[in-house]
């Protein structure tokens, strides 16, 4: 089976742009989560989608946003960009349903503002 | 709010060495702890999750412990190889967070051939 996948693999954009983040989380797994990683330090939370709503948001302004799909792939948004949101972004996903509810996660899409 | 910490933040050990990675957090009000390994660059690969109830996990030549009264977990590797050097990552998820990891900064570990 498939992992979790995401795209793109790497961006680079311009302060003030925005930018589009995808992720298609492991077959069967309806919670996709969000995370910022910054060089040097432990991904920080940022969203969870489950059964396309929102069910839990990290401390990020709002030009961070997110939706989750029908098929239970996601994206996550951030415009006016700034040159402290260059991080590495990472999807996750799990089976809520299941007990143990552990989390898989994606390569992760590296993105550079300049 | 859930504050997670690993010592050391960097080890170096020659190859074959049994080695033991730290992790503590400030509440212990959590579902279940997850240990993840990521390679520069990379995503992060789960290695071990252990329920709240539960004292240990292994796989293969890694064993995971759980003091969940006291804060603590750790990572220990056994028989380290060169293939082991990577960043360890520990994260816990508090019981009402839904699927919300609250990560440490991680250890990063070089094994020497």
């Amino acid at each position: 089976d498939a992992g979790v996948t995401q795209s793109p693999t790497h961006l680079i954009k311009t302060r003030g742009q925005q930018v589009t983040l995808r992720c298609s989380p492991i077959s069967g797994h309806k919670s996709v989560s969000w995370y910022q990683q910054v060089l040097g330090q432990g991904p920080q939370f940022i969203f969870q989608y489950y059964e396309k709503e929102e069910r839990g948001r990290g401390n990020f302004p709002d030009r961070f946003s997110a939706r989750q799909f029908p098929n239970y792939s996601s994206e996550l948004n951030v415009n006016a960009l700034l040159l402290g949101d260059s991080a590495l972004y990472l999807c996750a996903s799990g089976r809520v349903s299941d007990f143990y509810n552990e989390q898989f996660f994606g390569p992760g899409t590296r993105l550079t503002v300049l | 709010k859930q504050e997670v910490t690993q010592i050391p933040a960097a080890l170096s050990v020659p190859e074959g060495e049994n080695l033991v990675l730290n992790c503590s957090f400030t509440d212990s009000a959590i579902y279940n702890l997850q240990w993840f390994r990521q390679d520069p660059g990379k995503g992060l690969t789960s290695l071990l999750l252990i329920q709240s109830s539960q004292r240990e996990q292994t796989s293969g030549r890694l064993n995971a412990s759980l003091d969940k009264s006291s804060g603590r977990s750790t990572l220990y590797i056994a028989a380290s190889q060169p293939g082991d050097s990577a960043t360890y990552l520990c994260a816990v998820r508090r019981e009402t967070s839904g699927s919300r990891l609250t990560f440490g900064e991680g250890t990063q570990l070089t094994v020497n051939p």
